[in-house]
């Protein structure tokens, strides 16, 4: 069954410092994977996806992911982390399957980002 | 462009009660998801609506269901609420069949 896990509840960092948020994923087929980050009472805003491509991925506020299929891994990054990036992340993957996008985005626990002074 | 957007934002009911949540996509956009969001864990997908017709489903009782109508919009019904379904609900929209989802800002439903 596909999956997806964060294994830290949380990650804390110093502003200014490199950031990682970690995922990893279980899936067959190709993975479509996903980062959305949820500030409190609020809906997922989008950060960035990897479709095919570039295994580095860019995408907003700064933000990037490498894609690493053999480790099965997508992990969030930030070289310099903000106070304002103090949210909560979560990885998604939408799995493929024969007769295309399931639509069906498979979500990890999330993993609380707090950035200090 | 007015992003999703969801109603009520907050809403409280009795077990056993039904409530309707409803859900407006981004314009441009065809295809709805409805995710449950239970306190402390990750979006449950509930199902998807494409073209007024439920498309794929996740592991929900029939208690949850769903509608879109012509112009996309969407509601999520659920009746004989148990504490249990207290959550924030999240509907997302696509683009038809692509992959980015928009998510709106949840409605927070709690059940006494």
């Amino acid at each position: 069954a596909q999956s997806v896990a964060q294994p830290e509840d949380q990650v804390n960092v110093a502003e200014g410092n490199p950031l990682t948020v970690k995922c990893t994923y279980s899936v067959s087929g190709n993975p479509y994977l996903f980062w959305y980050v949820q500030y409190p009472n609020r809906g997922l805003q989008f950060l960035l996806k990897y479709i095919t491509g570039d295994n580095l991925v860019k995408g907003s506020y700064g933000f990037e992911a490498e894609f690493n299929k053999s480790q099965t891994s997508f992990h969030l990054k930030k070289p310099s982390a903000l106070v304002s990036d103090s949210a909560l992340y979560f990885c998604a993957v939408i799995f493929e399957h024969g007769s295309g996008n399931t639509g069906k985005l498979i979500f990890g626990q999330g993993t609380t980002l707090q950035v200090k002074p | 462009d007015a992003g999703v957007t969801q109603s009520p934002t907050h809403l409280i009911k009795t077990r056993g009660q039904q409530v309707t949540l409803r859900c407006s996509p981004k314009s441009g956009h065809d295809t709805v998801s409805w995710y449950q969001q239970a306190l402390g864990q990750g979006p449950q997908f509930i199902f998807q609506y494409y073209e007024e017709e439920e498309r794929q489903r996740g592991n929900f009782p029939d208690r949850f269901s769903g509608h879109q109508f012509p112009n996309y919009s969407s509601e999520l019904n659920v009746n004989a609420l148990l504490l249990g379904d207290s959550a924030l609900y999240l509907c997302a929209s696509t683009p038809g069949f692509t992959y980015e989802q928009y998510f709106g800002p949840g409605t927070r439903l709690t059940v006494t």
